[in-house]
């Protein structure tokens, strides 16, 4: 079956500055997604990748999925607090109607 | 549009009693999910219905979980009897194909039994 490792799982920086979470998979990619997470709250979609090599940005937040569909990366740019929370990706799992596998979320602290 | 929206959003109940959570999904989606969200073992799918049919409950944990969607606009996922390690979060969301299976979360309901 599918797996999806994140790294690092936590994270903690100083506002203003650059990060990188990681999202590595077992098997090719079909979906990738990012989700967003605050404690006590549910998820909020942030992106997805599809093709290899894709690359999409919203505000200070770009996602990137290589060209062999088995890593995506996903880079914050100047860091605010309001970027914290838990960063999950999740792959479709393969079956015909979109059901999704996560990985375990990497958890963000921004510093101010 | 309000979203996903579930309920309650706390629950705490003793060991042996009946637990309903429900959902309501955005209107117009025609696929629904269930997960169940732990520090151990992270985002679990649970069951999925598409077009109010169960199309895969692999990860229903055992005979004690059942979920229904009678019609396109509320489903429930019963536990009976609880146990304490049914403590969780659980999630509700909604995807429709054309959106590119983007799934919308509900706020999920933080379960304790004790």
């Amino acid at each position: 079956s599918q797996e999806l490792e994140q790294s690092p799982q936590s994270l903690i920086v100083q506002e203003g500055k650059n990060l990188t979470i990681n999202c590595t998979s077992s098997k090719t990619l079909y979906g990738l997604y990012w989700y967003k997470q605050k404690y006590g709250e549910g998820l909020i979609f942030l992106m997805m990748l599809q093709k290899g090599g894709e690359e999409k940005s919203h505000e200070k937040i770009t996602a990137k999925l290589d060209e062999k569909k088995q890593q995506s990366s996903l880079h914050i740019t100047a860091s605010q607090p309001s970027h914290a929370g838990i960063y999950l990706c999740g792959a479709l799992g393969g079956g015909s109607q979109g059901n999704l596998i996560f990985g375990k979320g990497t958890k963000l602290s921004v510093k101010p | 549009d309000a979203g996903v929206i579930q309920s309650p959003r706390h629950e705490v109940t003793e060991m042996g009693q009946e637990v309903t959570l429900r959902c309501k999904p955005i209107s117009g989606h025609n696929s629904l999910f269930w997960y169940r969200q732990t520090m151990m073992r992270g985002l679990e799918l649970l069951i999925y219905f598409n077009n109010n049919v169960p199309i895969d409950d692999s990860g229903m944990p055992e005979d004690r979980f059942s979920a229904k969607m009678p019609n396109a606009s509320f489903s429930t996922l019963k536990i009976q009897p609880s146990e304490p390690r049914d403590s969780a979060v659980y999630f509700c969301a909604s995807s429709f194909p054309a959106g590119g299976e983007t799934q919308y979360f509900g706020p999920g309901t933080r379960l304790l039994v004790l």
